[in-house]
């Protein structure tokens, strides 16, 4: 079953430019998580934000939520060639002991 | 600290053959996870092990995947016999414990095709 959805599903940029990724969710949520997957690779954990928290940093990630609209933000802030990935949010809805992982937002930086 | 070891990382099957997949999750980990990732989509559940009894395996098609982890370290992921559909990246996880506020370390998954 879907639980996050990712916006866009497809990004575009000019290395040095922001990038916001996006998701919404249906169901109440106690912990959202952002993970990244270079190509052909496993996924790789980047930050994790409890339904109590409204905004955490770390480095040129930035993440928010919005539990009253149900959707969180990741946003990148100079971005480089190394960032060029697929970026994933996962929730535990209804407090489950489980992640479930959108479908992703494929992120390019360009030269 | 060794991260979570798959093997093999690449599988090519005939469709009714069978295969399986090897898993060892990150020393004292006592969660470990079984996904499906199919090309363009996210990663889906199959089968999440607590220690060595399953916490959750709804998705998992139990007519043709079987998954166990002995002594609650390492696991194996089965299919017999395999569907075309079943081509996908089969990824291992491990984390300390269940739920969402922990985060969950991946290994670098298994190709299978299945032809």
């Amino acid at each position: 079953s879907q639980q996050g959805e990712e916006d866009p599903q497809a990004l575009s940029i000019q290395e040095g430019e922001n990038a916001t990724m996006n998701c919404s969710y249906k169901t109440s949520i106690n912990n959202l998580q952002w993970y990244r997957q270079n190509s052909g690779r496993g996924l790789v954990h980047l930050i994790l934000i409890r339904s109590n928290e409204r905004e955490k940093h770390s480095g040129r990630l930035r993440v928010t939520l919005d539990t009253s609209k149900k959707s969180s933000s990741l946003l990148i802030t100079a971005s480089r060639a190394a960032d060029t990935a697929s970026y994933f949010c996962a929730t535990d809805a209804g407090g489950a002991q489980k992640l479930v992982f959108g479908q992703g937002t494929r992120l390019t930086i360009n030269p | 600290e060794a991260g979570v070891a798959q093997s093999p990382r690449y599988k090519i099957i005939e469709k009714r053959q069978s295969v399986a997949f090897w898993c060892n999750p990150i020393s004292g980990h006592a969660t470990l996870y079984w996904y499906q990732q199919i090309l363009g989509q996210g990663p889906k559940l199959l089968i999440q092990f607590q220690n060595n009894g399953v916490v959750d395996d709804s998705q998992l098609p139990k007519d043709r995947f079987s998954a166990e982890r002995l002594k609650g370290v390492d696991s194996t992921l089965k299919i017999q016999p395999a569907k075309l559909e079943d081509s996908a990246v089969y990824l291992c996880a491990s984390s300390l414990g269940a739920g969402g506020a922990y985060e969950q370390y991946f290994g670098p998954g298994t190709r299978l095709t299945v032809t």
